[in-house]
């Protein structure tokens, strides 16, 4: 059965440091995809990337960066010289390539406090 | 343009009222989803519809019907509410049911049973 871990529920930072999320995932299929969705105070999921687990490469987005390690299971996503425009929860997402319709497992999410 | 919207925003009700919550994309998708987040934040799937067929029903009560009219709308329905259907209802959809394909979720609906 397929499961996401985020261990951190909450992180508080001061603008302009970076932040880490870490994401681990649990999948007994070879094909899947992994997504990331942020939820702002204002309450909407706004989705931020995909990744395949064909595709081990890094993305970077602007101050946004994702580190996908099949090795260890891992999707993290860094937001680097954070803002407070950053704070929100933030959550790690699976979808298995065998699952029935476009299932989406998320992750408990992390709550991201940016304090100016 | 807004791309996934439901209505109502906000829905407070009484227990064991009938309550509905309307979805609408306007992307030309051809999958929609209906997603609980408790709260607690966790957020879960209900039901997913394929071009107006059932594809996902995570074991969810039988209080709870989609119904789907047409491939742009999702609607779902609440019967016999309970305290514990307090919760945010978001709709979502997505280009086709593939795993693939990312998801769009709409703004949500603050359920709260009194």
């Amino acid at each position: 059965a397929q499961k996401v871990t985020q261990a951190q529920t909450e992180i508080s930072v001061v603008e302009k440091e970076d932040v880490t999320l870490d994401c681990v995932y649990e999948t007994r299929d070879t094909t899947y995809y992994l997504f990331w969705y942020k939820q702002p105070p204002s309450g909407e999921l706004v989705f931020l990337i995909r990744r395949n687990s064909f595709d081990e490469q890094n993305e970077i987005s602007g101050r946004y960066s994702w580190n996908f390690q099949k090795s260890t299971s891992s999707f993290n996503f860094t937001i680097t010289a954070s803002q407070v425009v950053d704070s929100a929860v933030y959550f790690c997402a699976l979808s298995e390539a065998s699952a029935a319709g476009n299932k989406l497992t998320f992750g408990g999410g992390t709550r991201v406090l940016v304090k100016p | 343009d807004t791309a996934v919207s439901q209505t109502p925003k906000y829905l407070v009700t009484q227990m064991g009222n009938d309550k509905s919550i309307k979805c609408e994309q306007n992307l030309g998708h051809d999958t929609m989803y209906w997603y609980k987040q408790d709260s607690k934040k966790f957020l879960k799937i209900m039901f997913s519809y394929n071009n107006k067929e059932l594809i996902i029903n995570e074991t969810v009560p039988n209080r709870f019907s989609p119904k789907s009219p047409d491939k742009a709308h999702l609607n779902l329905h609440i019967n016999s509410l309970e305290l514990g259907d307090s919760a945010v209802y978001f709709c979502a959809s997505s280009q086709e049911q593939s795993s693939y394909n990312e998801q769009f979720f709409g703004p949500g609906t603050r359920l709260t049973v009194l």
